[in-house]
């Protein structure tokens, strides 16, 4: 039971240009979304994150967007550079104690310079 | 100086055999966590511990057992291997076990291969 999809495994964008990457999630009680950067043979890093109460949390060049009714969220990165490709990962939790992260299967993506 | 480090990196053994992959963080976080990735990519928590008690146990085999001597480590042992259990093993850590907005920090993995 995936309750966290990220359905398009691979994106590729010019440098310089928007990215936009996509989650959507099952679970209405949902209330922390994060999304996380993995290049190969490292663990996850943590990016941004965002809560339910918000529907837009920025951070230099990463901007989150969450659609709670749509049970939707976003990741913009402006301007897209090379070093930002790798396998970016949507998660989310409920909250309170004893919280875990779920994670999405991640995409791929490629900036090309 | 590593935050979470995971050893060892790789680790090819022979189905029926027991295994460990220790985990040690620095960060001074009271809570650890092990991920599982397959094949299919998906990142699926396995056990957590808080303060070395065990608080979030998913559906694991009961050959997997974690180990926590103190909360600065969280050791997982396999028994009897099979080959389904070949995968990236991913421990973490964060500061309280509610926080999750901060995000866990996760060691670099350790490819496990069962042969």
């Amino acid at each position: 039971d995936q309750q966290v999809k990220q359905n398009s495994p691979s994106l590729s964008v010019q440098e310089g240009r928007i990215s936009i990457l996509n989650c959507d999630y099952t679970n209405s009680m949902f209330d922390y979304f994060l999304w996380y950067k993995k290049y190969p043979a490292e663990g996850p890093t943590f990016l941004i994150s965002i809560s339910s109460i918000k529907d837009k949390n920025e951070d230099g060049r990463f901007t989150v967007f969450l659609n709670k009714s749509a049970k939707h969220l976003s990741l913009h990165i402006v301007p897209s550079q090379p070093g930002d490709s790798a396998v970016y990962f949507c998660a989310a939790s409920e909250a309170g104690a004893n919280s875990k992260l779920t994670f999405g299967k991640g995409i791929t993506l490629s900036v090309r310079p | 100086d590593t935050a979470v480090s995971q050893t060892p990196k790789y680790l090819v053994t022979q189905m029926g055999n027991d295994k460990s992959i220790k985990c040690e963080q620095n960060l001074g976080h009271d809570t650890m966590y092990w991920y599982k990735q397959d094949s299919k990519k998906f990142l699926k928590i396995m056990f957590s511990y808080n303060n070395k008690e065990l608080i979030i146990n998913e559906t694991v085999p009961n050959r997997f057992s974690p180990k926590s001597p103190d909360k600065a480590h969280l050791n997982l042992h396999i028994n009897s291997l099979e080959l389904g259990d070949s995968a990236v093993y991913f421990c973490a850590s964060s500061q309280g076990r509610a926080t999750v907005l901060y995000g866990y920090t996760f060691g670099s993995g350790t490819r496990l291969t069962v042969v």
